[in-house]
This record gives structure tokens, sequence and C-alpha cells, in this order.
């Protein structure tokens, strides 16, 4: 099946530093990236959708000027937290998906924990 | 707006069957999901249905879909230790054009031997 990798997978800063995720489809060009939030034992939370080359479409109440996404490739998004504070500490899962198949299925990445100190 | 809910927890003894329920708001949703999610791990699609479907089998896996009442279940046949994780419920709203997907809560599913 289809992979998706991240990285890091765990990251410790400090606050006030600012912190690139990577998202990368490694054997499928992904049309449309997704970013994903997850508190401990609580659900995913739609951060932004991607498309390769256009601005990333942010939820409601998702800071874009916080979290910076570049969909430079087909193959990779990235997520960048700047100026993080210890409340942005959390898992953050990127999903990537491919026009065709009905429905158009996500696969997920591992996760990158965020710790902010 | 769109919501999906289930409970919490599921507690099971290794062989038998485990049920997880989940209730959804959207009426015009398309697809539903189960997600499987493993400590520490990214999300896992196990199945899916579409809207205009009652029952899928995939092996273990029968999932039931109750449109009038918005209900869908995942029932996982002979439960093993390997089964263990949070399962998550989750839909394509039906205005939605680019595959979002909204997720339930997550049901933590236990095995006990």
């Amino acid at each position: 099946g289809a992979v998706v990798s991240q990285h890091p997978s765990r990251v410790i800063c400090k606050s006030g530093t600012s912190v690139k995720i990577e998202c990368r489809s490694l054997d499928f060009q992904a049309t449309t990236m997704f970013w994903y939030r997850q508190f401990p034992k609580q659900s995913l939370m739609l951060m932004a959708t991607s498309n390769e080359g256009s601005k990333a479409t942010y939820e409601q109440g998702v800071e874009k000027d916080k979290f910076l996404i570049n969909h430079a490739s087909l193959t990779l998004s990235t997520l960048t937290v700047t100026s993080a504070h210890p409340e942005d500490s959390s898992f953050y899962i990127c999903s990537a998906t491919s026009s065709g198949g009905a429905p158009d299925t996500q696969y997920f990445g591992p996760g990158t924990r965020l710790t902010v100190l | 707006g769109e919501d999906v809910e289930q409970s919490l927890f599921l507690s099971v003894r290794e062989g038998d069957s485990s049920v997880i329920n989940c209730t959804y708001t959207d009426s015009s949703s398309t697809y539903l999901y189960w997600y499987k999610q493993e400590p520490g791990a990214g999300l896992q699609l196990l199945t899916y249905i579409f809207s205009n479907m009652d029952m899928k089998q995939d092996q273990r896996l029968t999932v039931l879909l109750n449109k009038k009442d918005k209900h869908l279940s995942l029932r996982i046949a002979d439960t093993q230790t390997g089964d263990s994780a949070i399962y998550f419920c989750a839909e394509t709203p039906g205005y939605s054009s680019a595959s979002k997907i909204i997720f339930g809560s997550g049901t933590r599913l236990s095995i006990r031997p």
C-alpha cells in the first residue's frame, strides 16, 4: 500500500523557536495533503488542507501565520510551527491522498510528537 | 455542523466479538470509515462503506450502516490481543469535495484474557 513518512518522529524545542515537520508520500504523487493535530486521548483535529502549488486552506480557528504550510511538490508538504509555545505541544499527523479512487483514500503518516519546553 | 460520536472505552474477552458503535449527524455523508490507531502511531484505514450500502464484510470485520438512524458499527470477530487500539469512526461530509474527513473521538478497545 501507499506509504507516507514524517520527519522528525519526535522533537523537543525551546519556547520561541520554530520547528519544521516534513510529510512525504514515498511511492505515489499526493495531490492533496492534510495536517491534523491530536491532543492526548482525543480525536484528530483537521488543521489545514494543502494542494501542491497553491496556498493551504486552514480550518476555522487555526492561525495561518502560526502554522505555516508549504506543499512544494507532489511528494512533500511541510508544516512549520513558528514561535512555538508549550500549548503547541501535541501529536501532529499528516495524510496524503491522490485523486482517482473512490473514495480518495487518505494515507496517514506515523505522526510527529512535538514538545515545547 | 457535522458531528461524529463514539463511546470512549470498550473491553472484551479474547476470542469474543467486539462491537464498536458510532453515531453521526450529517445525513448527506458520502463515505463512512473506520480507522485504527495503535499507540504512538498514525492511523490505518480498516474499512469504509459508501452511504448507499447497508453492510460490508471483510474477513473478521463487519460494518453495518443504518442511514435512517445515522448509526454505524464495526464488529470484530474473534478479537485478538493485536486488536487492542483506538478505533476512530469518520465520515466525509456531503458538502466536501476535497476528501475532508471528520473524525469521532475514538473508542479505546482493550482485550482481557
